[in-house]
């Protein structure tokens, strides 16, 4: 299943499905790209990161995909596991901005085993 | 050791009560942050050191004190708080002007009675 990230902040899959968690950002002088996994009860960890000058990066078992021309971001995960069940942030650095990352709002991602 | 440690991990405070929440990392990490997190929402930056100097302050009120006493501890005043203060406060390190390396700990969770 997808989400719309902003507009569904809320994903719910079964254990083994692929899970699909979207970003749209507003700032086109972006130029790097996070995704945070945090789980109840712990602060941000990062996943996976992304330069503005790629399109496609892969983890394990995560993919991230950038698309610049619309300002969206995605995170794919392979295989969910009831693990993962956590909310995901993208976040942005702003090209010759401050180095602090900001966060974006967050997806709750639900995996039913 | 690459961990952000914060304590205490719960605090339940009086309105006017004073008390103090710290961070801790043994990184080598020359920057560190404070940023306050409601439930279902982003984390927000509050304040940043940078070689143990104030560097950003994002408008906090004044009854939130920050204090960098050396490289590898970060502390926060809370006096006077007020019960839409309670959040969870999450505190994380990185190398200045780095992209990759940014570290949270895994909070204090404040309640203001």
């Amino acid at each position: 299943g997808e989400s719309v990230g902003l507009h569904l902040p809320t994903l719910s899959v079964q254990e083994g499905d692929n899970s699909i968690i979207n970003c749209a950002y507003s700032n086109s002088a972006s130029d790097y790209f996070i995704w945070y996994k945090q789980e109840s009860g712990k602060g941000p960890q990062f996943i996976i990161d992304i330069r503005s000058n790629m399109d496609k990066r892969q983890g394990q078992r995560v993919t991230v995909l950038l698309n610049k021309t619309v300002k969206h971001l995605s995170l794919q995960i392979a295989a969910t596991q009831p693990g993962d069940s956590a909310v995901y942030f993208c976040a942005e650095k702003l090209t010759g901005g401050s180095y602090i990352p900001t966060f974006g709002r967050g997806t709750s991602l639900i995996v039913h085993p | 050791d690459t961990e952000v440690t914060q304590t205490p991990k719960h605090l339940v405070m009086g309105m006017t009560n004073k008390k103090s929440l710290k961070c801790e990392q043994h990184m080598g990490h020359r920057a560190m942050y404070w940023y306050k997190q409601k439930a279902k929402k982003p984390p927000e930056l509050m304040f940043v050191y940078s070689y143990e100097k104030l560097s950003i302050n994002e408008s906090v009120p004044s009854r939130f004190s920050p204090e960098c006493p050396n490289s590898s501890l970060l502390n926060l005043h809370l006096h006077a708080l007020q019960p839409e203060d309670s959040a969870l406060y999450l505190c994380a390190s990185s190398q200045p002007g780095a992209n990759y390396g940014y570290t949270f700990g895994s909070g204090t969770r404040l309640t203001v009675v």
